[in-house]
């Protein structure tokens, strides 16, 4: 079956760095997505993985070892805005897109 | 770019209703659309793929005579939930993947749907 994996809830501290991981076991691999979700909101689209290696956009980041079916999302100078949910999505060799159940970050002062 | 809307943006009804929810792709043409579900504390889940001009593929588990879903152009995808019931509540996000770009969905706001 298909699979992805990611901790149901994180906590940070304002200013810090925060790493949110996310393995994945799916039948191929097109490419890994990383979506923000805040409570009662549709998720936005933060970054798209194909290829390994890190992708940098401004306080995000995103990492992926296809090998490993690992990825991470690693969000530096944490703002309290930052706390919602991290979803993790992997298109499937179908074209489908796979969710993970996503990541509650909680940013305390 | 990349807009996607949705209307309305919530909706309290009786139950036994039917209630309609647009998806509206407003710069871009979208061959295929995406309606999802999302339970509270829950992350969304797919109900079906709808491509402009046929029938939409649903998931399993997803009832196709209750949930309704027209897509008939390239910039509007309708879900319409007939017979509502108090389960049917739900947040029922949609989202569309443009042409040119053949893997990222754009999502639209959400509807929350209340039935009573």
């Amino acid at each position: 079956g298909q699979n992805i994996d990611q901790p149901t809830e994180m906590t940070a501290t304002e200013g810090a760095i925060v790493q949110i991981n996310c393995t994945y076991q799916t039948s191929g691999f097109n490419g890994l997505f990383w979506y923000q979700q805040h409570a009662g909101e549709a998720p936005t689209f933060l970054s798209y993985n194909v290829l390994d290696g890190l992708e940098e956009k401004g306080r995000f980041s995103s990492f992926l070892s296809r090998s490993k079916g690992y990825s991470y999302l690693l969000l530096k100078e944490l703002q309290m805005k930052d706390s919602a949910s991290y979803l993790c999505a992997v298109i499937d060799s179908n074209y489908q897109l796979i969710w993970g159940a996503g990541t509650k970050l909680i940013i305390k002062p | 770019g990349a807009v996607v809307s949705q209307h309305p943006s919530w909706v309290i009804c009786k139950s036994g209703t039917s209630v309609k929810i647009e998806c509206r792709s407003l710069d871009f043409q979208a061959t295929t659309m995406f309606w999802y579900r999302q339970f509270p504390k829950q992350s969304l889940m797919l109900m079906a793929t709808s491509n402009e001009g046929s029938k939409a593929t649903y998931e399993q588990g997803v009832e196709k005579d209750k949930f309704l879903i027209n897509h008939a152009s390239l910039t509007l995808s309708t879900l319409t939930v007939t017979s509502a019931h108090p389960e049917d509540s739900s947040f029922y996000i949609c989202s569309a993947r443009d042409m040119g770009t053949e893997y990222e969905q754009f999502f639209g706001p959400g509807t929350r749907l209340t039935v009573l």
